[in-house]
Formats: C-alpha cells, structure tokens, sequence
C-alpha cells in the first residue's frame, strides 16, 4: 500500500487551463502539505493543512487553491496555468516530528 | 528564524570514496534534524534523522551526529557507491513539527 499516493504522475497542459493534482495519505497523519520543487531541486513550502485547517499558506499566487475534505485528503487546484508554473509539485504529510512521508511527485508541464 | 545551509553541490566522488556533505542549522528551541534523499525521477524518502543533540541517525551506511555546539548535522559514509547517486536534502522540524525547513539540495553523482 502506498503510503502517500498523488495523481496524476505526469501533466502536460496548454497556458490558460484549469488542473487538479490530488493527494491521499493513508498513514494517519494530523498535517499535509505541497511542496514546489524547480529545476534546480529546490523545495519551496506552499501549503500545509493539519486536520483540514490551513496553518501555512506560503506566499504564492491564488491561481493556487488547496482544498482539504478530509485529513486523509488534500488536493490543489491551479488556475489559468502560467509557464512558470512548470514544477515537480509533492505531496507529503507527517506527524509532529516524525519526519515527512512524500508523494512520489506530479511533474507538471505548462505548453 | 529557522534555517538550513548545506554544502552547494554538484559533488562527484568515484566509487568507494568518502563522503561528507556539510549541513548547518539556525533554530530556536530544540530541533530535530533529517536527511532526506531523492533518487532520479523519485520523491524524497527519510535517510535518517535525530532528535536530541549527542544522537547519531545511521541508515544503509549513512550517519550524522546532532552537533549542537556546532549547529551542524554532517551527512557522512565511509564507501560510497554508484547507487547512492541523489540528491540529499538537510532538514529541520520546529518543535511543534508543523512546519520542516530544507537545505537547497546537494546532487551527488558517483562514478565506478
């Protein structure tokens, strides 16, 4: 069983669309985030929710939405997709200071 | 603030060499620390890690020791290898653990 599971893997969408990447974790864990990796392999915090609250909304663009139905659950919608939004975009979820578990990554490419 | 510097890479070493990857840490309170790793095409798995000064995290030859006199989490091994080529990422947790912060990353490609 996968312990955190996002989808899709891959993404490859035209400038303007609307995309969804979902996340789901299965190790009962209180917090999840998304994280941005670019080129260069650097990890930038976007979005953390513990038990479906939002506790950490980093400064990006609200193109960007994250939606938590369940603490089992946090997906992130983008909207009207910019080529800079190009990234390796990772789930993960973690519980006090356990240390993360991350998604095997959706790499998202804007054309 | 909370922060973690490491080393820049990209750092190459031939097969069987030892390896150091330098990390350093600014924190308030008492942090734990981690190594991550992400081989090609994957997401980033624990390596190890540790949660009080003095403690050593050791895992699949890896170690490094919580230096709080230092501020340092050195990643070290002995005899490195082709398969360990990744990239290592240095990370810390706030006490309360809701939030970690990571080093930029230091790719490392081994050749035999």
């Amino acid at each position: 069983d996968t312990a955190v599971s996002q989808t899709p893997k891959y993404l490859v969408t035209q400038m303007g669309n609307d995309k969804s990447i979902k996340c789901e974790q299965n190790l009962g864990h209180d917090t999840m985030y998304w994280y941005k990796q670019d080129s260069k392999k650097f990890l930038k915090i976007m979005f953390s929710y513990n038990n479906k609250e939002l506790i950490i909304n980093e400064t990006v663009p609200n193109r960007f939405s994250p939606k938590s139905p369940d603490k089992a659950h946090l997906n992130l919608h983008i909207n009207s997709l910019e080529l800079g939004d190009s990234a390796v975009y990772f789930c993960a979820s973690s519980q006090f200071q356990l240390g993360y578990t991350f998604g095997s990554g959706t790499r998202l490419t804007v054309v | 603030g909370n922060s973690v510097t490491q080393m820049e890479g990209p750092v190459t070493l031939s097969e069987e060499a030892f390896l150091t990857i330098n990390c350093t840490y600014t924190a308030t309170g008492y942090p734990s620390l981690f190594w991550y790793v992400q081989y090609p095409g994957e997401g980033l798995q624990l390596l190890l890690k540790a949660t009080k000064a003095d403690d050593k995290g050791s895992n699949k030859g890896f170690e490094a020791t919580y230096r709080k006199e230092t501020t340092s989490f050195h990643l070290e091994k002995g005899s490195v290898q082709v398969s360990d080529s990744a990239v290592y990422f240095c990370a810390l947790s706030d006490r309360a653990g809701n939030q970690f912060y990571f080093g930029t990353g230091t790719s490392l490609t081994v050749i035999p």
